[in-house]
């Protein structure tokens, strides 16, 4: 079964930059696109990259995400932290049967 | 504007269904698949499955195979999601979400808590 994996929990400070890794379990995680979405509590998921690097209209250019085949794996980049980023991020992509698979979430906490 | 919104809380006895909805608006309903996904309080997000509402064609996560139904009524917009022989862990919020092309999620029902217990 195809997996991605999370970090459980990163924190940073304000106006800081922080990178999110997603690693695949097997094949090449370049395959198939990966999207990322954030999560506040009590709230649905909202698209903050979808295409591996594309940012969805409103999203702001301190999110970019990328793959690095190398390591078989997808980042999410937030550059210039800001309180209002805390909040669970999900990567997501898809399995050779196109099976939708989520990662299990990392925390990022803005202190 | 698009949006979609989904049914209201259930509480089921094991072994019982339950049949959520998704209402959508703002947009040609038939033009994008729907796609399910729960989230267990505490825990993280769950691919359930995806109907396409033009052509009624579905596909399950292995996981839900045999327990998901997913199907649509295209005269009022609405998708529905029902999963049967239900247990304790199956209790979760529950979201339609609306997939462009065959990626990315742009909009989210609001969910729908699902909660099963004797």
């Amino acid at each position: 079964n195809f997996m991605l994996t999370q970090p459980h929990s990163v924190s940073e400070s304000p106006g800081k930059t922080v990178t999110i890794s997603c690693t695949g379990s097997s094949g090449s995680i370049a395959s198939n696109y990966v999207q990322w979405y954030q999560q506040r509590p009590g709230s649905a998921p909202t698209t903050v990259i979808y295409e591996d690097n594309q940012r969805p209209s409103g999203v702001p250019d301190r999110f970019s995400g990328s793959i690095d085949s190398s390591s078989n794996s997808a980042s999410l980049t937030i550059s210039g932290l800001k309180t209002e980023d805390e909040a669970d991020y999900y990567c997501q992509s898809y399995d050779s049967s196109n099976q939708g698979v989520f990662g299990g979430g990392t925390k990022l906490t803005v202190l | 504007q698009v949006q979609l919104v989904q049914s209201g809380a259930e509480v089921k006895k094991p072994g019982a269904s339950v049949k959520v909805s998704c209402k959508a608006s703002g947009y040609t309903f038939t033009s994008y698949d729907i796609n399910w996904v729960r989230q267990a309080t505490g825990q993280g997000l769950e691919w359930m499955g995806w109907m396409n509402p033009n052509s009624g064609n579905t596909g399950y996560a292995q996981k839900f195979q045999g327990r998901v139904t997913m199907t649509r009524n295209t005269s009022i917009s609405t998708a529905y999601m029902e999963l049967s022989s239900l247990r304790s862990e199956d209790t979760a919020v529950y979201y339609c979400a609306r997939r462009v092309g065959a990626t990315w999620f742009d909009y989210w029902g609001q969910g729908t808590l699902v909660t099963v217990s004797s």
